[in-house]
């Protein structure tokens, strides 16, 4: 079973509102990786990151933003929340070792009024 | 870039039928690995293939990595009510990043 966690599972806010979406993961991965989904929709990658201080962007265009300063934290951060931005988003790890699956957290269902 | 085409988009069965769904790419894979998405939650890894050819069951799901290395294929037997969700396929390449197929959404009809 994977340990990677996701907070918080539900968010509702209001437009302009600064948010952080956490994710931490427990198994010592080096390669994370932040989705954005819309419900039933396919996966989008919208940051990576292959270890500590290093950040990239996904194939998906996101306003959000990510650090990555312990190797067990990638929170994803919004400086203005809008309602575009309603969708959920995945956090998943990955070892750096070639053949190693991905794992996903259970997600972050982000609502903005 | 690499795409991966995935196929059905959705299917609707009967309870206790077999499904079968595919993913196809322009490129080659040296892993395959299959997902499975319940709704409100997180993909959870159901099986990987890490050789051309290779065939792999997981209780009533089985899969098989293609000899071209193009294509990979899972089947689930005799579906229950809590095989409903979506199914997404994934490729990689080395140390690449996964590249995921759009998914397959599996209805079981009542």
């Amino acid at each position: 079973e994977a340990d990677i966690y996701q907070t918080p599972r539900y968010l509702v806010i209001g437009t302009g509102k600064k948010i952080t979406l956490e994710c931490s993961q427990t198994m010592g991965h080096d390669k994370m990786y932040w989705y954005q989904q819309d419900p039933g929709m396919e996966l989008h990658l919208i940051h990576y990151s292959y270890g500590v201080n290093s950040t990239e962007k996904g194939d998906l265009s996101s306003e959000s933003t990510v650090s990555r300063i312990r190797t067990e934290h990638f929170p994803l951060t919004l400086e203005s929340a809008r309602p575009s931005h309603t969708s959920q988003y995945l956090c998943a790890s990955r070892a750096e070792i070639s053949y190693n699956e991905q794992f996903f957290g259970p997600g972050t269902r982000l609502t903005v009024l | 870039g690499q795409q991966l085409n995935q196929s059905p988009q959705s299917m609707f069965i009967q309870e206790g039928e077999d499904v079968s769904m595919n993913c196809t790419s322009s490129s080659i894979f040296n892993t395959w690995l299959w997902y499975k998405q319940d709704p409100g939650e997180g993909p959870v890894l159901l099986i990987a293939l890490y050789k051309a050819g290779e065939l792999t069951s997981n209780g009533r799901l089985t899969a098989q990595f293609g000899i071209t290395r193009k294509d990979s294929f899972l089947n689930i037997s005799a579906s229950i009510p809590s095989d409903v969700g979506i199914y997404f396929c994934a490729g990689q390449l080395f140390h690449d990043k996964i590249i995921f197929g759009k998914g397959t959404r599996l209805h079981i009809l009542p």
